[in-house]
């Protein structure tokens, strides 16, 4: 069955380390995207791409950056520069048209 | 700018009770609508999507949705719910058209009593 895997399920990271979370879908979608969740805020964007090897930003890319090298990847990094990076993170993926999006199961990231 | 409102954050009902989430948007042109449930800890997964045609529109686990284009709404209503339907519902809406870059509201936690 096609879908979208998230992975690590849990991560934890020190203060001044960068780390990446992957997404990888077999579902032939065109378009990607990055989401963050928190607590009474819904989700926020930070990347998209609607196509290989480009991606834009969304309303807080800020401390993050991705790369989209290839349709069933779409990795997002977590830099040192994201002063508050524990949230939950949430790949999600759609077609060209009329985009239903496909959820991956989330990853949620710890400083420690 | 586009916004999604959910006014209710938190809601609690007991089993077998109807159930109506509510949903406003700001848009200028027609949207495509959908509502998402998540489940602690978990993805999102899709209840219902409308993109035109009749505004009354079924979804999986039984729930349904109404879009007013008068309202700017998209309410969602379940005739009797389950204690399995605890979980947060998010209201999106996208510009039709192209690629949909989907705008979410903040979420409403739904709390179910036997």
């Amino acid at each position: 069955d096609g879908g979208i895997t998230q992975s690590p399920k849990y991560l934890f990271r020190k203060e001044g380390q960068n780390v990446t979370l992957s997404c990888e879908q077999n579902l032939n979608h065109d378009a990607m995207y990055w989401y963050r969740q928190d607590p009474g805020q819904g989700l926020r964007l930070i990347y998209y791409s609607q196509i290989v090897n480009d991606f834009q930003k969304g309303d807080i890319a800020e401390g993050y950056s991705v790369s989209r090298e290839k349709k069933e990847s779409f990795p997002l990094t977590v830099t040192s520069a994201q002063k508050n990076p524990t949230a939950f993170y949430l790949c999600a993926s759609s077609p060209r048209d009329r985009g239903t999006y496909t959820f991956g199961s989330g990853t949620r990231l710890t400083v420690v | 700018a586009q916004s999604v409102t959910q006014p209710d954050i938190h809601i609690t009902v007991s089993e077998g009770a109807s159930l109506e989430l509510r949903c406003n948007y700001s848009y200028g042109a027609t949207p495509y609508l959908f509502w998402y449930v998540q489940s602690p800890g978990q993805g999102l997964q899709l209840l219902l999507k409308y993109f035109s045609g009749d505004t009354l529109v079924q979804g999986i686990k039984g729930f349904e949705a109404e879009f007013k284009r008068s309202q700017s709404s998209f309410n969602l209503r379940k005739p009797s719910v389950h204690w399995s339907d605890a979980a947060e519902y998010f209201c999106a809406v996208a510009l039709s058209g192209g690629y949909n870059k989907l705008i979410f509201g903040a979420g409403t936690r739904l709390a179910v009593h036997p």
